[in-house]
């Protein structure tokens, strides 16, 4: 069965003070790995799809790589409006989806 | 604007007395699809549907129905709820299977 296991569950930041958050996935035959903000009462929001073993990308602080494994969605000198629940997701078919528990991150100004 | 909605974003009811949830998506997207959202366990899909008529059963399929008679709409349906179905409810669209996901607001569910 997939499974998708996050982690930190919570994490607390100064502002300006990088981390990462980790997300390793069980499935073999990987075909999209997901990266998704949300905020309190809202659906999740679209950050980053990464396809293959070594792929990047990149928007603003937010960096998420890909390996074999795991994947990492690094944080650089964040903002307290970074803060919220991150969660990545495994499809091997792209019609089902396995989401992680998520990260919440709460940047302290 | 391009969005996903749902209706109602808050329901409160008693065991037994069906339900329906709907989703519309303005954005003609083939593909939609229905979550459940509890603390700790993460999203888990419920059911899937690449386009008009077709529908598959995601992870936790188990005492929802669904259907998918137009594009635009996807309506979430339990017969008879029990209150381990409360949990907060999303729906998602996207233009095909590889494509970005976007999420509707969420339905918060108690059934008592």
């Amino acid at each position: 069965e997939d499974q998708v296991t996050q982690s930190p569950e919570a994490l607390r930041l100064q502002e300006g003070e990088s981390s990462s958050l980790n997300c390793s996935y069980t499935v073999s035959g990987l075909r999209g790995l997901f990266w998704y903000r949300q905020d309190p009462g809202k659906g999740p929001e679209f950050l980053f799809t990464l396809y293959s073993a070594g792929e990047e990308k990149e928007k603003e602080r937010l960096k998420a790589t890909l390996t074999k494994k795991e994947s990492f969605l690094h944080i650089t000198a964040p903002k307290p409006e970074d803060s919220a629940t991150y969660l990545c997701a495994e499809s091997h078919n792209f019609n089902k989806f396995y989401f992680g528990s998520g990260t919440k991150l709460n940047v302290k100004p | 604007e391009a969005q996903v909605t749902q209706n109602p974003r808050y329901l409160i009811t008693v065991t037994g007395k069906k339900l329906t949830v709907t989703c519309s998506q303005n954005m003609n997207h083939e593909y939609m699809s229905w979550y459940r959202q509890d603390p700790g366990l993460g999203l888990r899909q419920i059911y899937y549907s690449m386009n008009v008529e077709v529908t598959d059963k995601g992870d936790v399929p188990e005492g929802y129905k669904v259907s998918r008679k137009e594009k635009r709409n996807f309506p979430l349906i339990l017969e008879s709820p029990s209150p381990n179905q409360t949990s907060l409810y999303f729906c998602a669209s996207s233009m095909t299977l590889q494509e970005t996901q976007y999420f509707g607001p969420g339905t918060r569910l108690l059934v008592l």
